[in-house]
Parts: structure tokens; sequence; C-alpha cells
């Protein structure tokens, strides 16, 4: 089983900072990691999948980098929806497996 | 537009059983491969279950398998989760989720609402 690593768990931010969230996997995984938001009472919303592609309908301050076992998720300028948890999942191989999500809330 | 919409969820002893449904539309149902994803209170997120698109492929999680079954009924546009044997550590929010291809490792586009499953004595 793949196991991803976020960091940090929390991270402590004003709107209009930029924000940098990690993701480590324990082997390599090419580019296949993906990134969700959840707000509170929410389901998971797919943000960033296959390392950097934006999902439909998310802002461009959203980008992701990374292959192999380093990626990393950044918001350019957060805005006050940003602040939520987010979560990176892996689908290189079975089992599909989630990190356990970074935290972002306003400093 | 996409909706996932799930429902079954409840209260139950350990032990016990369950069937969770999630009636999809807005896509080719048969088309995509489709998942179950729950989240214990105030925890994250865990793949459950998957099924490819035509249903010829299941999936589990090593927490689950022999337990849980899934299975989808394309004319019906409806995916299902039988649970057996349920646990306490069985108690969490209970997602439905769409997979991005017919079948294989996905990323999931659209979910379900979720649907809450307390197991307690």
């Amino acid at each position: 089983e793949i196991v991803l690593t976020q960091s940090p768990a929390t991270l402590s931010l004003s709107p209009g900072e930029g924000a940098t969230l990690s993701c480590r996997a324990s082997q390599s995984i090419s580019f296949y990691l993906a990134w969700y938001q959840q707000k509170p009472g929410q389901a998971p919303r797919l943000l960033i999948h296959d390392a950097s592609n934006r999902a439909t309908g998310i802002p461009a301050r959203f980008s992701g980098s990374g292959s192999g076992t380093d990626f990393t998720l950044t918001i350019s300028s957060l805005e006050p929806e940003d602040f939520a948890v987010y979560y990176c999942q892996q689908r290189y191989n079975w089992p599909i497996t989630f990190g356990q999500g970074t935290r972002l809330e306003i400093k | 537009e996409v909706q996932l919409v799930t429902s079954g969820g409840g209260f139950v002893q350990p032990g016990g059983s369950l069937r969770l449904s999630c009636a999809a539309s807005g896509f080719t149902f048969s088309g995509y491969a489709l998942s179950w994803v729950r989240q214990p209170p105030g925890k994250g997120l865990e793949w459950v279950s998957g099924i490819s698109g035509v249903g010829g492929d299941t999936y589990y999680a090593d927490s689950v398998r022999g337990r849980f079954t899934v299975s989808r009924d394309n004319s019906k546009n409806t995916l299902y989760l039988q649970l057996t044997s349920l646990r306490v550590e069985d108690t969490a929010v209970y997602y439905c989720a769409k997979g991005s291809a017919i079948f294989g490792v996905v990323v999931f586009d659209y979910w379900g609402q979720g649907t809450l499953v307390t197991v307690s004595s």
C-alpha cells in the first residue's frame, strides 16, 4: 500500500498570502496524484488531477506540481473561501490511498 | 448536471448489516467506475471499495474485504454497498464518488452528499 504523508498538518495564514502544501509518497507514483478540498459538512471537491491539471471550474490561483514522490499544491493568493482541509490521493495502484490532510486555517 | 444521491445509512449494532445506495444522474452511468469512500467523524478520507463501469471488476480495502460487497445496476443508474459484520470502527460518513474513467485506478470528479453509518451497542 502506498502511504501519502502530508505536511504541515495545520497551516495558519491570512487572506492574500500564498500557501504551499506538501504531499510525499512512500514510493514513486509518477504523476498520478490528485488534490481535493473539503469544507466542514461538505463532500470533497477535486482541485487538481495528475499532479498539475486543474479540474473543471477550479480557479487559476490553485496549481499543482511534482512527480515521483514529492508533490506540492500552491494557492497563490488566499481567498476567504480557501480555508478548508486539503487531501492528496494517489491513483498509481490499488488500493487507492489518501493523505491524512492539511488544515488551512485563518491566522 | 451530475448528481449522486446517497441513502441507506443509519444506526446499527455491532455484527449487523446495512445496504447503502447511490442514485446517479447527469452522466452515462455505465461509462464510469464508481467508488465508496468513508470518513470517520473528525478524521480523514479512506477509500473503501470500487467497481468498474460494467461491473466486472471490483476492488476492496483490506479493512472491509470479506465483509462489504459493492455492486451496481446500470439499468437503474444505482450503486450499492452491502455492509455486513459491522464493527464500531466502521462508523463513518460514506460517500459515493464518480471515477474519471470506466475502469482502473481513478480520481473522483464528483461526490455524493454522504450518508452516516453509526455502529454502536
